[in-house]
């Protein structure tokens, strides 16, 4: 059971949007930055987001962060089949001292 | 070009020990804070082990607190895991990360660490 709360799966069609949510507390993500992971079958996580809202070089604009309070969330706009992964949320967590990840949520493409 | 890459996995006995290796190149490896976190078959990700730029100081899941010691050589860019009495529960791939304010910006391709017997 993960101190972090995301949804196990989502789905959407080609084309369409979908968010995946992030639940904490205000040790974790309510004082931290949160960022968010894409792991890809068969590979290595990839960071997405970071410090909340954050792209990398290289990260399309049809990701996006965003924080309220004690949860984050992860948009993508415009799905592709290659979108098709694992998300995870990640963030410090300043009572346990630990970096903490979600569970992580498994985007389905339909 | 950022680059880990690690090594050192392989079957291991219960009860035994391994240590793993992280090749850092690309970017100054003597600046940046490094993570462990590792993923059992099938599972999420689990934060393992950080440590300073120096090496003065490092932390550890509970879990695994008292048998893994994280570790760093500047000079050789290089990041250690010490695995010590290897448990069933261990099993995962154990991925080097670097550290960008408590967010893991960018990760190796891991090196799985299998325990049976």
């Amino acid at each position: 059971q993960s101190v972090l709360t995301q949804p196990p799966s989502v789905s959407a069609a080609p084309g369409q949007k979908v968010t995946i949510s992030c639940s904490g507390s205000t040790s974790n993500i309510g004082n931290n930055y949160v960022s968010w992971y894409q792991q890809l079958p068969g590979t290595a996580p990839k960071l997405l987001i970071y410090e909340n809202y954050e792209r990398p070089s290289g990260i399309p604009d049809r990701f996006s962060g965003s924080k309220s309070a004690t949860s984050a969330t992860l948009g993508i706009t415009g799905l592709q089949t290659g979108d098709e992964a694992d998300y995870y949320c990640g963030t410090w967590d300043s009572s346990l001292n630990t970096v903490l990840f979600g569970g992580g949520t498994k985007l389905t493409v339909l | 070009e950022v680059q880990l890459v690690e090594s050192g996995g392989g079957l291991v006995q219960p009860g035994g020990s391994l240590r793993l290796s992280c090749a850092a190149s690309g970017f100054t490896f003597s600046s940046y804070w490094m993570h462990w976190v590792r993923q059992a078959p099938g599972k999420g990700l689990v934060w393992v082990s950080r440590i300073n730029f120096d090496g003065s100081s490092t932390r550890y899941a509970d879990s695994v607190k008292g048998r893994f010691t994280i570790s760093r050589d500047n000079a050789k860019k290089t990041l250690y895991l010490q695995i010590y009495s290897l448990r069933a529960e261990d099993t995962a791939v154990y991925y080097c990360v670097r550290d960008l304010h408590a967010q893991a910006d960018y990760w190796g391709q891991g090196t799985l660490v299998t325990v049976s017997s």
